[in-house]
């Protein structure tokens, strides 16, 4: 498969724990937030979304977590299954900007 | 079955030879978005696209065109491709602003020697 990143940090978890990520964002401007799955070969899929005036926003064994005062982003996955390895990827949208910022990404390893 | 296509899939090209990178949108989005990715340096955005006939420069334009004289295609065009294009190029499209997020198309590899 295709690399998407050198020297990624890798969050290693047993199948069935859950899984948090973590983000650090870099613009307190930044009004919308989004995390990205890429596995390899292919482009970067939707997981979850959230705007800034929300803290937290919960989907199918996801939750999006935003902690604006530390500008800090996490992802949860409850009861994480080999199909969720991947690299996952935060991004930040700014204020009266066009363009989505991405952070540096988190590879994902699931164990059985 | 709802998607953003690109075309080529992996493009192998020589210096200085004027390639275009095709994209194609099938849900009416009016927004689109080229990105390319580069292994320490993560997704990056090219150019952007709010309409048709509407596109403005994002963080890396050096080198690269876009086009969108319809909705549905936002093509990327390199006039005189050098090795340091080299990446992984990504399309991406999304119906509305700060809603739902963009899709991507799944790439394409370039390699420029």
């Amino acid at each position: 498969g295709e690399s998407v990143g050198l020297h990624l940090p890798t969050l290693s978890v047993q199948e069935g724990d859950n899984s948090i990520i973590n983000c650090a964002y870099s613009n307190s401007a930044s009004d919308y937030f989004i995390w990205y799955k890429q596995e390899s070969g292919k482009g970067p899929q939707f997981i979850i979304d959230i705007r800034s005036n929300m803290d937290k926003r919960q989907g199918q064994r996801v939750t999006v977590l935003l902690n604006k005062t530390v500008k800090h982003l996490s992802l949860q996955i409850a009861a994480t299954q080999p199909g969720d390895s991947a690299v996952y990827f935060c991004a930040e949208q700014p204020g009266g900007y066009n363009k989505l910022i991405f952070g540096a990404g988190t590879r994902l390893a699931v164990h059985p | 079955e709802a998607q953003v296509t690109q075309n080529p899939r992996y493009l192998i090209t020589v210096t200085g030879k004027k390639l275009t990178v095709t994209c194609s949108q099938n849900m009416n989005h009016e927004y689109m978005s080229w990105y390319r990715q580069d292994p320490g340096l993560g997704l990056r955005q090219i150019y952007y696209s709010m309409n048709v006939e509407v596109t403005d420069k994002g963080d890396v334009p050096e080198g690269y065109k876009v086009s969108r004289k319809e909705k549905r295609n936002f093509p990327l065009i390199l006039e005189s491709p050098s090795p340091n294009q080299t990446s992984l190029y990504f399309c991406a499209s999304s119906y509305q602003d700060r809603v739902g997020g963009y899709t991507f198309g799944s790439g394409t590899r370039l390699t420029v020697v």
